[in-house]
């Protein structure tokens, strides 16, 4: 079992959709939770931070990590065809400044 | 934030053949990471280079194979030697943020094909 599980996709979703976005990871010492977006050719770039079980909200987007249940998830409201890209998740234990990347979600908005 | 630049941007290479990426940071940063993206495979740590001392290789990566340099605060470079298909990856240089905060910035990769 990989550390941490990403569904790959890809997601297709209409303009204007919800997008639930999931990883599930197997270590509960993981103590910082990351959302990177991918747009094709182009590197990763951080877009959400949490450490806290709980909700972060910042503009269309929301992280949200269970800690009990070993699963965090980032949603995006009135999803844009900008938005489509391969979105990563990524978390780190206390103390590391190496994080565990998930596979990456291809997300597709179509117009 | 930092500026990452690398190149190639990508190549095509032949088997047995070694390619050297070149990583240009547009500040000093302490250590600075390589990373393999295959395709649908999640990104994987080679090494961390610090300047003035020899890189830090991950579980399943050697030195021989994948050589790194350090020279200065601002660059760094990664061999990929004596290639094969199965080195056919996108290759990614990255730098943390000030404090650690868990972020991480990247350049647009190399993204390398041997044939």
């Amino acid at each position: 079992q990989k550390e941490v599980e990403q569904d790959p996709g890809p997601l297709s979703v209409p303009e204007g959709a919800i997008v639930s976005l999931n990883c599930t990871y197997s270590n509960s010492a993981f103590q910082y939770f990351m959302w990177y977006r991918q747009y094709s050719r182009k590197g990763p770039e951080l877009l959400m931070y949490t450490y806290s079980s709980g909700n972060k909200e910042d503009g269309r987007f929301t992280a949200q990590v269970d800690k009990s249940s070993k699963y965090i998830s980032l949603f995006i409201r009135d999803s844009q065809p900008s938005d489509s890209a391969t979105y990563l998740c990524a978390m780190t234990l206390g103390g590391s400044y190496i994080p565990t990347f998930g596979r990456g979600t291809s997300l597709i908005v179509h117009p | 934030s930092a500026v990452i630049s690398q190149k190639p941007s990508r190549d095509i290479c032949q088997r047995g053949t070694s390619l050297t990426i070149q990583c240009q940071v547009d500040s000093q940063v302490t250590m600075m990471f390589w990373y393999r993206q295959q395709p649908g495979q999640s990104l994987t740590l080679i090494a961390t280079a610090n300047q003035g001392s020899e890189a830090t290789y991950e579980s399943g990566f050697v030195i021989d194979k994948f050589p790194i340099s350090r020279p200065n605060l601002t660059f760094s470079t990664l061999t990929v030697s004596n290639m094969s298909p199965e080195d056919s990856s996108i290759y990614l240089c990255s730098v943390g943020g000030q404090g650690w905060t868990g972020e991480l910035f990247f350049g647009e990769g190399s993204r390398l094909t041997v044939l």
